[in-house]
């Protein structure tokens, strides 16, 4: 599976937008970009995936460059319940998920 | 909507001891997989298995052993358990590809 790149952490204002990068430049064609967050120690929850196009649901929207070398989570509007380890991963298929260091976000009031 | 069940919530067991870890994944879900998190790390794969067959592998002791059940459902056995397994048991069941996780069971060896 590609290996992904985010950056460390990051700070959010609340009733904000959060705009969560995410590095993917080796990605293969047949790749999905999936998005998963971790509230302390809870279950991993999925939030979004996405192959080439641009993705909105009722948590998110992911959207894709167009060389599919990056993307970006965004969460329209952040709360404090958002404050989380969000995991960029890509991966095919039915695949294992590879978790990497992910971005510690903090969302302030 | 109905969740990925994992049993039981939090275990404590003494060092060379069993444990068995218990997982229901979601109704119609035909792949599970297993996941372990380390105190401050992030979730490693375990292992996984689709219609009741091994389908992946990770980096899995062999002391661990895990099946999936007629009824779809996982268990995770765990021998000989050492200070080292003390971790989080994260259970995923998926359909297709997206994989939906459960509350995870926290074990800590004594």
């Amino acid at each position: 599976d590609a290996k992904t790149t985010q950056p460390t952490s990051m700070d959010c204002a609340e009733g904000r937008a959060a705009n969560l990068p995410c590095n993917h430049s080796t990605i293969s064609g047949n790749e999905y970009v999936y998005w998963y967050r971790q509230i302390h120690s809870q279950g991993p929850q999925y939030i979004i995936h996405g192959l080439k196009n641009n993705e909105t649901n009722e948590m998110a929207s992911l959207i894709i460059t167009e060389d599919r070398k990056s993307s970006t989570l965004i969460l329209p509007h952040a709360t404090l319940r958002d404050t989380a380890v969000y995991y960029c991963i890509v991966k095919k298929g039915d695949y294992k998920l590879s978790f990497g260091a992910g971005t510690t976000v903090t969302v302030r009031a | 909507a109905a969740g990925v069940i994992q049993s039981p919530r939090h275990l404590i067991k003494e060092k060379r001891e069993t444990a068995t870890l218990k997982c229901y994944p979601i109704p119609r879900h035909d792949t599970v997989y297993w996941y372990q998190q380390g105190p401050g790390q992030d979730p490693q794969f375990l292992i996984s298995f689709y219609e009741k067959m091994q389908s992946d592998k990770g980096s899995i002791p062999d002391r661990f052993s895990a099946q999936q059940f007629s009824d779809y459902h996982s268990e995770l056995n765990m021998s000989s358990l050492e200070l080292g397994d003390s971790a989080l048991y994260f259970c995923a069941s998926s359909f297709e590809e997206t994989q939906y996780f459960g509350p995870g069971t926290r074990l800590l060896v004594l």
